[in-house]
């Protein structure tokens, strides 16, 4: 089942904070994050896992909560070069199916 | 850049008429996967492989075969291709599946189908 995200946009000011969640209404073994610019192909941000173990970007930070079944993407500081959308991709079953997310778009302006 | 090389990268078909997308990569990466994207859906799985010959269905398999006969080649077949098959199609690879830590998936820059 596909986890849901908000917000669906947001517009910032370079320099501002963001927050993009992501719930999903089964249990979680894995959540990733990917960030898509308009016309371009998909590109690994995060991955979390059930457990607390995280693999990712070194100014994009994410928590998982096992319990709210619940993944946000924190985007601090942000600046013109993340603006694009954003997708969580969710594993229900520790197996090969990532589930996305109906994606977030993220607008930041000078 | 990952090793991943979708082709055509841009078709325009006609409604009945078979149609099929091939995703090649030099990586040598056991996992291979088929997604759409369509405004307001995100992306949706079609199909994926976990090796030579071993495939699996997505969420949206419907109208859709693949065939992976080598590592480094995974295709996918509209058989009979339909209006509502109009989308963007990505290819991705990954070395092991999605609940292993070092698990990063690569996508290819994707193929613009249009059935008319």
């Amino acid at each position: 089942q596909q986890p849901v995200q908000s917000p669906q946009a947001v517009i910032l000011r370079e320099g501002e904070d963001a927050v993009i969640n992501c719930s999903s209404s089964k249990a979680l073994y894995s959540v990733h994050w990917y960030r898509q610019k308009h016309g371009e192909a998909p590109v690994f941000l995060m991955i979390l896992l059930k457990g607390g173990e995280q693999k990712g970007h070194d100014k994009i930070s994410a928590s998982f909560n096992e319990k709210k079944q619940q993944s946000s993407l924190y985007l601090t500081a942000s600046q013109l070069s993340y603006s694009g959308t954003y997708f969580c991709g969710t594993d229900n079953q520790g197996a090969q199916k990532l589930v996305f997310g109906q994606g977030t778009r993220l607008t930041i302006n000078p | 850049d990952a090793g991943i090389t979708q082709s055509p990268r841009h078709k325009v078909t006609e409604t009945g008429t078979p149609v099929t997308l091939r995703c090649h990569q030099t990586e040598n990466h056991r996992y291979m996967y088929w997604y759409r994207q369509d405004p307001g859906h995100g992306l949706r799985l079609i199909h994926y492989s976990y090796g030579v010959k071993d495939t699996d269905k997505g969420e949206v398999s419907d109208g859709y075969s693949v065939s992976r006969s080598k590592t480094e080649d995974f295709l996918l077949t509209l058989e009979s291709a339909t209006s509502s098959q109009t989308s963007v199609y990505f290819c991705a690879i990954s070395e092991s599946g999605w609940a292993v830590m070092n698990t990063e998936a690569f996508f290819g820059q994707g193929t613009r189908l249009t059935v008319v």
